[in-house]
């Protein structure tokens, strides 16, 4: 089983849509998490921190559920420019590593 | 602030040839690191630092050095270039640590090894 794992998509959605991209860790003491987005053929990008309490900034919202060991992605509302692959990120050990999963690719269609 | 910069944008190299990928960073962040990026695999941990003159290993990194001389600049060398080493290469540095902190990347190094 991967450390981090993420379904590949394509997720193709309208305009105006929600949308949710869930990511699934395997270690149980893991602290802390993130959500990255990469434009095609650019960097990652923070998008957002996940806190164990949820947290919402504009048309996303990010969530943890520990005892499934997995956290979301939700977009509402989904704009052209959302059109990117979002990457899950959990420190899986210690504290100076992060691994990152594969990432999800979002393509919005007008 | 330029932030994370990374040179060379691109570069060809044949098996066996040496060449040093070069990352610095203005912020004064101590956590400096490097990534490669894979079709399917995602980005996985090559070398990172906490601080100048220290630095540890990542999950693959077999066929790489690195040094911190500098809290600005970590360069990362390729000793005898493979063609598994053709990758996207990616810098990132962080204030502390990425346990809790944000990581900014550079633009990446597209590296092919013929």
């Amino acid at each position: 089983r991967k450390e981090v794992e993420q379904d590949p998509g394509p997720f193709n959605v309208p305009e105006g849509a929600t949308v949710a991209f869930n990511c699934t860790y395997s270690n149980s003491a893991s602290q802390s998490f993130f959500w990255y987005r990469q434009d095609c053929r650019k960097e990652p990008k923070l998008l957002m921190s996940v806190y164990s309490s949820g947290n919402e900034d504009g048309r996303f919202t990010a969530q943890l559920n520990r005892a499934s060991q997995y956290i979301s992605l939700l977009i509402r509302d989904s704009k052209l420019s959302d059109s990117a692959t979002y990457l899950c990120v959990v420190n899986m050990e210690g504290y100076q590593k992060v691994t990152f999963g594969t990432g999800t690719k979002l393509q919005v269609i007008p | 602030n330029a932030g994370v910069t990374q040179t060379p944008k691109f570069q060809v190299l044949k098996t066996g040839q040496s060449m040093t990928l070069q990352c610095a960073q203005d912020m004064n962040h101590e956590y400096m690191s490097w990534y490669r990026q894979d079709p399917g695999m995602g980005l996985r941990l090559i070398h990172y630092s906490v601080g100048a003159g220290i630095t540890d290993q990542g999950e693959v990194p077999n066929g790489y050095n690195v040094s911190r001389s500098t809290t600005e600049d970590f360069p990362l060398r390729l000793l005898s270039a493979a063609p598994s080493q053709t990758s996207v290469y990616f810098c990132a540095s962080s204030l502390s640590g990425p346990l809790y902190n944000e990581q900014f990347f550079g633009p990446g190094t597209r590296l092919t090894v013929l």
